[in-house]
């Protein structure tokens, strides 16, 4: 069993749609992070949370520590969003990743 | 400049050459990572940095791989031996002190034939 979980691993949506990417993880954490990569493979960092909610524009990252467990919400979906979203956390020093869900997002 | 980068962006290699890679981090930055990605997969550790010490190579697969950050800066990832299974994308990040967000370079793409 990997250490980082995500669901589902491919998701395709309508433009428009509310879309959840869920989280989880078996290991004690510092910190988790929410990764989009795109074709190329490019990787920005969306956020880093240790509780509770952030909000960045139409994304929303949040986190049950006791469950470990996060979720990200991307609402108003858009083409543009189309890309793999990966979950990584904060194991001691090193990101420990998920292998992150494959997002298409049509007109 | 602005962000991270390395070089080069694709390499490809016979197997048992050798390859270096480099990553230059957002300067000022004292934590670096190396990671390698392969396909349909999400990034897996290598090692990190701390200035120019390794403080954690527990990811290098075998002794067949080596990273080495002299002065704090840039770093450079050395593979030898190469095999088939070392084909990947190879990923550096770096973070102002290592507890912060990582900024990931574009990656460089190695295929080893």
């Amino acid at each position: 069993k990997n250490e980082v979980e995500q669901s589902p691993q491919n998701l395709t949506a309508q433009e428009g749609e509310f879309i959840t990417i869920n989280c989880s993880y078996s290991v004690g954490i510092s910190a988790l992070h929410w990764l989009q990569q795109h074709p190329g493979g490019g990787i920005v960092s969306l956020f880093m949370l240790s509780s509770g909610k952030k909000k960045h524009g139409r994304l929303i990252a949040t986190i049950n520590i006791q469950e470990k467990h996060s979720s990200l919400h991307i609402t108003a979906s858009h083409p543009r969003d189309s890309a793999v979203y990966i979950c990584a956390v904060d194991n001691t020093d090193k990101l420990i990743f998920g292998t992150g869900t494959r997002l298409q997002v049509f007109p | 400049g602005a962000g991270v980068s390395q070089t080069p962006s694709n390499k490809v290699t016979e197997k048992g050459k050798y390859v270096e890679l480099r990553c230059d981090p957002i300067s000022g930055h004292t934590a670096l990572y190396w990671y390698r990605q392969s396909l349909g997969q999400g990034p897996e550790f290598l090692i990190y940095f701390q200035g120019t010490g390794a403080a954690d190579d527990s990811g290098l697969p075998n002794d067949r791989f080596f990273a080495v950050r002299p002065e704090g800066s840039v770093s450079t990832l050395k593979i030898q031996r190469t095999e088939r299974g070392d084909s990947a994308v190879y990923l550096c990040a770096s973070s102002s002190t290592g507890l912060g967000t990582q900024y990931f370079g574009p990656g460089t793409r190695l295929l080893v034939l």
